[in-house]
């Protein structure tokens, strides 16, 4: 199956400093990737679509300023996290957008867990 | 987007069948069903995609129905293993704006 990594699979910062978090489709070309949020015992909730080449979509209530994504190529996109604080800490998960013959698959990264002092 | 509702827990005994069954009543003709399954701390895992009637893979069964408003997915022979939130996700027609959006998933509990 396709897989997608993340790295760092954890990071502990101080608060107003920026992370940056790097997803990357290792076995296929992904013109969209996902970047997801998720507290503890909740689903996941979706912040942004990015599209490789064009800025990024962001759903509503999510700072485009403070969540910078960056789409350069067909198999990396990153999210920095700026002037993190605390309530910024989460689990972030990225997925990329695996097309098919009919359809297509979101595969999703293993993950980045953030915690900001 | 179609909303999906699944029961919100289930617990099941190791080696029985288990069956989780999602509603999607809005799903729209270009839509296919997914299914995830997603572990503590890790990233959600793939199981199975499918658009109609049955689909059956290594891991699991996707159960169809003509409509398409519900699909059942079952899981032979658990073990404590299983033990996971699985996700029912409806989307994913080629088109470039289309966006997955998460329900809240079933927990599903395997007991010894």
């Amino acid at each position: 199956g396709a897989v997608v990594s993340q790295h760092p699979s954890w990071v502990i910062c101080k608060s107003g400093t920026s992370v940056k978090i790097e997803c990357r489709s290792l076995d296929f070309q992904a013109t969209t990737m996902f970047w997801y949020r998720q507290f503890p015992k909740q689903s996941l909730m979706l912040m942004a679509t990015s599209n490789e080449g064009s800025k990024a979509t962001y759903e509503q209530g999510v700072e485009k300023d403070k969540f910078l994504i960056n789409h350069a190529s067909l198999t990396l996109s990153t999210l920095t996290v700026t002037s993190a604080h605390p309530e910024d800490s989460s689990f972030y998960i990225c997925s990329a957008r695996s097309m098919g013959a009919s359809t297509d698959t979101q595969y999703f990264g293993p993950g980045t867990r953030l915690t900001v002092l | 987007l179609a909303k999906t509702t699944q029961p919100i827990s289930m617990d099941s005994y190791e080696g029985q069948e288990v069956n989780i069954t999602c509603s999607h009543n809005n799903i729209a003709t270009n839509d296919y069903i997914t299914w995830y399954q997603q572990f503590p701390s890790q990233g959600p895992r793939f199981i199975i995609q499918g658009y109609k009637t049955k689909v059956t893979n290594e891991v699991a069964s996707l159960f169809i129905p003509a409509d398409r408003k519900s699909s059942t997915l079952s899981l032979p022979r658990v073990s404590l293993s299983d033990t996971a939130v699985y996700y029912c996700l409806v989307g994913g027609s080629m088109n470039r704006d289309d966006k997955i959006i998460f329900g809240k998933g079933t927990r599903l509990h395997i007991l010894p």
